[in-house]
């Protein structure tokens, strides 16, 4: 079944404690993307990868790293958790293309609390 | 400037009448494509509809159309025939060609009432 696997689905955390929200596709997709939502904000793209080792900031990358050495998997690393990192995280990958029909898959969603 | 803007927080529609859903756009990219998405109160989000730039015709996908209307930098989602089921959240997104970033919108919640 095709389909984007986020880990681990909820979380509650304390400030300055490492953690990493793991995303994995199995769709072969070139382009994969990691969003924030937070209520009356919508979703805001963190970080986006075109391909493996090609990353880039979205409008919210500040407090966040992503790795992308593999095609299938892209992990949201927090370095250093703060409370304003509270928020459902949701992963998503597509083929990539820009001109064509390119559907993002999402996760099933990662809500995080940073106390 | 906001690059994708949903202007109705929230409406409420009666079944089986149809839906317009506004989203209104900012790019000075000539390649762009445009989504939009549904989110149901459990949280997944569903892909419903895509317009490239340079699609000559709306899409349309089943009830869906986008009434794309390019000059005017206008998007917007038309569902037919409203159903229970279309209560949710609704977003609207671009993805532009010169960064491959994507923006959303800030969701319309649509509630249709039976």
């Amino acid at each position: 079944e095709a389909q984007v696997t986020q880990n681990p689905r909820y979380l509650i955390t304390v400030t300055g404690k490492k953690l990493t929200v793991t995303c994995s596709q199995n769709m072969n997709h070139e382009y994969m993307s990691w969003y924030r939502q937070d209520p009356g904000l919508g979703l805001r793209q963190i970080y986006y990868s075109m391909n493996v080792e090609v990353t880039d900031k979205g409008d919210v990358p500040e407090g966040y790293k992503v790795s992308r050495k593999e095609k299938r998997n892209f992990p949201l690393i927090l370095e250093s958790p703060s409370p304003n990192q509270t928020s459902l995280y949701f992963c998503a990958s597509s083929l990539g293309y820009l001109v064509r029909a390119d559907e993002q898959f999402f996760g099933p969603g990662t809500r995080l609390t940073v106390l | 400037a906001q690059k994708i803007t949903q202007t109705q927080p929230g409406m409420f529609v009666q079944e089986k009448e149809a839906v317009t859903l506004d989203c209104t756009y900012d790019t000075s990219d000539q390649s762009y494509g445009l989504f939009w998405y549904k989110q149901p109160s459990s949280g997944e989000m569903i892909f419903l509809i895509y317009q490239g730039s340079y699609d000559e015709q709306n899409a349309t996908e089943g009830r869906y159309s986008l009434n794309f209307q390019k000059a005017r930098k206008s998007a917007n989602l038309v569902i037919s025939a409203s159903q229970l089921g279309d209560s949710a959240m609704y977003f609207c997104a671009m993805r532009e060609g010169r960064d491959d970033k994507i923006i959303f919108g800030k969701g319309t919640r649509l509630h249709i009432l039976p």
